[in-house]
């Protein structure tokens, strides 16, 4: 059974950094053709891709927001981080981690998703 | 940056056939994958590669794609498919691409 589960702040003031946590189980990240990714969604809007780390270590961001993430992995706990810098409200939004799949390179696996708001 | 467009709003009834676009430059040469989301859940994929649909997925649920347009097409629509749909794109170089998401009423 493939799970991935969410974990950080709830709440982050503007200008600071966001740190989430995406634990997950199930499967390797040391398996070829696989991928753990970030995605948001802010309330009432569309998903957005931030980042996603493939099995080999190689490292693909969204480019619109590239200057301000960092994806890592630990593969021997079996996470995933990913680091956000200067949050803003506009950053308010539900984060996802979800497994990405060489076969389309689909998402085929979520997590519950973590609702982050950014607020003085 | 790459963009993939749908309606925002899709209706149909019951037992009528829902179909869903989805358009961007060269879409043709990626890979489209579609999500459903019901409200206050995660996304799940239901058609992905242009065209799979995972095992779990009824038969209802089909995708195409020709030269800019990926449409889902759902047959014999049910009120339980009343959710938001968005397809997604992947390349090697663009990597992945949502679409702005399309809303499916069952009415």
């Amino acid at each position: 059974q493939i799970t991935l589960k969410e974990s950080g702040p709830i709440l982050v003031k503007p200008t600071q950094t966001l740190m989430l946590t995406c634990t997950f189980s199930g499967f390797s990240l040391n398996t070829g053709g696989v991928g753990v990714g970030w995605i948001r969604q802010p309330p009432g809007k569309a998903l957005e891709w931030l980042a996603l780390v493939y099995w080999d270590d190689d490292k693909r961001y969204s480019p619109s927001l590239r200057s301000r993430l960092t994806i890592t992995k630990d593969t021997s706990k079996n996470q995933v981080v990913l680091t956000m810098t200067n949050m803003d409200p506009v950053d308010t939004a539900t984060y996802y981690c979800a497994r990405a799949y060489d076969s389309g390179w689909r998402f085929d696996y979520w997590g519950q998703g973590t609702l982050v708001t950014v607020s003085s | 940056s790459y963009e993939l467009t749908q309606p925002p709003s899709v209706s149909v009834s019951p037992g009528q056939t829902a179909s869903i676009t989805c358009s961007g430059d060269e879409l043709g040469n990626k890979y489209v994958s579609w999500y459903q989301q019901k409200p206050g859940q995660s996304p799940v994929v239901v058609v992905y590669q242009d065209n799979r649909r995972p095992s779990e997925i009824p038969e209802r649920f089909s995708g195409s794609t020709f030269g800019n347009t990926a449409t889902l097409t759902i047959s014999g629509t049910q009120a339980v498919d009343e959710a938001d749909y968005y397809c997604q794109a992947w390349d090697s170089s663009t990597a992945w691409v949502f679409g702005g998401g399309t809303e499916l009423t069952v009415l």
